[in-house]
């Protein structure tokens, strides 16, 4: 069983259509992350949430919202998708909550968006 | 704020050499630091992790990195680098609650 899912694991679309991908963990973790990897495999955190509760909100555009139904998911929907939005975007979960610096995160194998 | 330096995008060495990548980090508190691997078209897996104790931390595939605090680096090492390794390596510092990634580390291997 995969512990960190995501879906689609490829999304090629237009300008201007909206989007989602949809993240799942099997781990019983209480936190769960949404971080983008560019074309030079930068890595930036977008979002964090812990618990169904918005932790970490890091300057994204609001055409992004996430939304965690529950602890095991947290979903991602782009709004008006833009060019620079091609990346891939990774989901992570991690056991511990605010403050353990420690946290080890899980990450899924991405999703790769293209926006064309 | 913690951040992590990367040095070298790119690292190459012969299957059998020493591998060593370089990471400096800059945190205002004791860090926790960790290294992770991506492989080609895969997510990012945790090789080891620095909190507090030993400095010297084993990780998987026989990688291992040293906590200097007087260099403020965390550089990752492998003895003997096999074709597998080849993949991009990312250093990485805790803040608070969450992982802040450095540029990352093309490690190529020849045969």
């Amino acid at each position: 069983d995969t512990a960190v899912s995501q879906t689609p694991k490829y999304l090629v679309t237009q300008m201007g259509n909206d989007k989602s991908i949809k993240c799942e963990q099997n781990l019983g973790h209480d936190t769960m992350y949404w971080y983008k990897q560019d074309s030079k495999k930068f890595l930036k955190i977008m979002f964090s949430y812990n618990n169904k509760e918005l932790i970490i909100n890091e300057t994204v555009p609001n055409r992004f919202s996430p939304k965690s139904p529950d602890k095991a998911h947290l979903n991602l929907h782009i709004n008006s998708l833009e060019l620079g939005d091609s990346a891939v975007y990774f989901c992570a979960s991690s056991r511990n909550t605010q403050g353990s610096g420690a946290n080890v995160l899980t990450f899924g194998a991405g999703s790769r968006l293209t926006v064309l | 704020a913690q951040s992590v330096t990367q040095l070298g995008s790119h690292v190459s060495v012969s299957e059998g050499a020493l591998v060593l990548l370089r990471c400096n980090y800059s945190s205002s508190v004791p860090p926790y630091l960790f290294w992770y691997v991506q492989y080609p078209n895969q997510g990012l897996q945790l090789l080891l992790k620095y909190t507090t104790g030993a400095t010297l931390v084993k990780g998987i595939n026989g990688f291992e990195a040293e906590f200097k605090k007087s260099e403020t680096s965390f550089h990752l090492t492998k003895p003997s680098a096999h074709m597998s390794d080849a993949a991009e390596y990312f250093c990485a510092v805790s803040d608070t609650d969450k992982l802040i990634f450095g540029t990352g580390t093309r490690l190529q291997v020849f045969p």
